[in-house]
């Protein structure tokens, strides 16, 4: 069973802390996306990357920014928290092609930011 | 481009009756099509796939989607509902095509509440 781990399941931090969010992967997929989940609005693309090193914005990218330095790992890093950062954050990972693509999820991490 | 709505933000059903939730997508390219279910404090879970080969497509616990291209709809059905249906659904679009990066863009999910 592919597996894909965030690192914590529940985290508070204080307003201006810097925040890491850490997701790994075991089935060498190429991409990796982070989301955040809010009520009544689904699921926002924050970033993803198709490869180590390489990332882009998706739909919500500010106050965030992301680092794939191996393959397997994609963190999601809040450079200073804010209130309105508090959310469910999702990583997911998917192969490359497009013929058939599946994304498989984490179980989420619920930050809340105080 | 690509953009998914699903037009019900809650569904309210008995036990034992059909379920509908509605889905239309925009895609710049032919579109792959998912339906995810989401339980309470549980991570998403894929519930079916269209990715271009049968139009119907059959799911898990039930639960089938329609393909129609010339409506841009991928509706999901369930003939008869029962109480472990109660979750939240969601449709998804990406690009069916080679490339780097195809994006999953998610509707804004719908909500469903199962009465006994």
């Amino acid at each position: 069973d592919v597996k894909v781990t965030q690192s914590s399941r529940y985290l508070v931090k204080r307003t201006g802390e810097k925040v890491f969010l850490e997701c790994v992967q075991d089935m060498d997929h190429e991409n990796m996306f982070w989301y955040r989940q809010d009520p009544g609005l689904g699921l926002r693309l924050i970033y993803f990357s198709y490869d180590v090193k390489m990332k882009e914005k998706g739909d919500i990218p500010e106050g965030y920014s992301v680092s794939r330095e191996k393959k397997e790992r994609f963190s999601l890093i809040l450079e200073s928290a804010s209130t309105n950062q508090t959310s469910m954050y999702l990583c997911a990972s998917s192969p490359n092609f497009g013929l058939n693509v599946v994304a498989f999820f984490g179980q989420g991490t619920r930050l809340t930011v105080v | 481009a690509q953009s998914v709505t699903q037009l019900d933000s809650h569904v309210s059903v008995s036990e034992g009756t059909p379920v509908l939730l509605r889905c239309n997508y925009s895609s710049s390219y032919s579109p792959s099509l998912f339906w995810y279910v989401q339980h309470p404090n549980k991570g998403l879970q894929l519930l079916l796939k269209y990715t271009s080969a049968a139009t119907l497509v059959k799911g898990i616990n039930g639960f089938e989607a329609e393909f129609k291209k010339s409506e841009t709809s991928f509706h999901l059905t369930k003939p008869s509902a029962h109480m472990s249906d109660a979750a939240e659904y969601f449709c998804v679009v990406t690009q069916r095509k080679k490339a780097a990066g195809n994006k999953l863009t998610f509707g804004g999910g719908t909500r469903v509440l199962v009465k006994p």
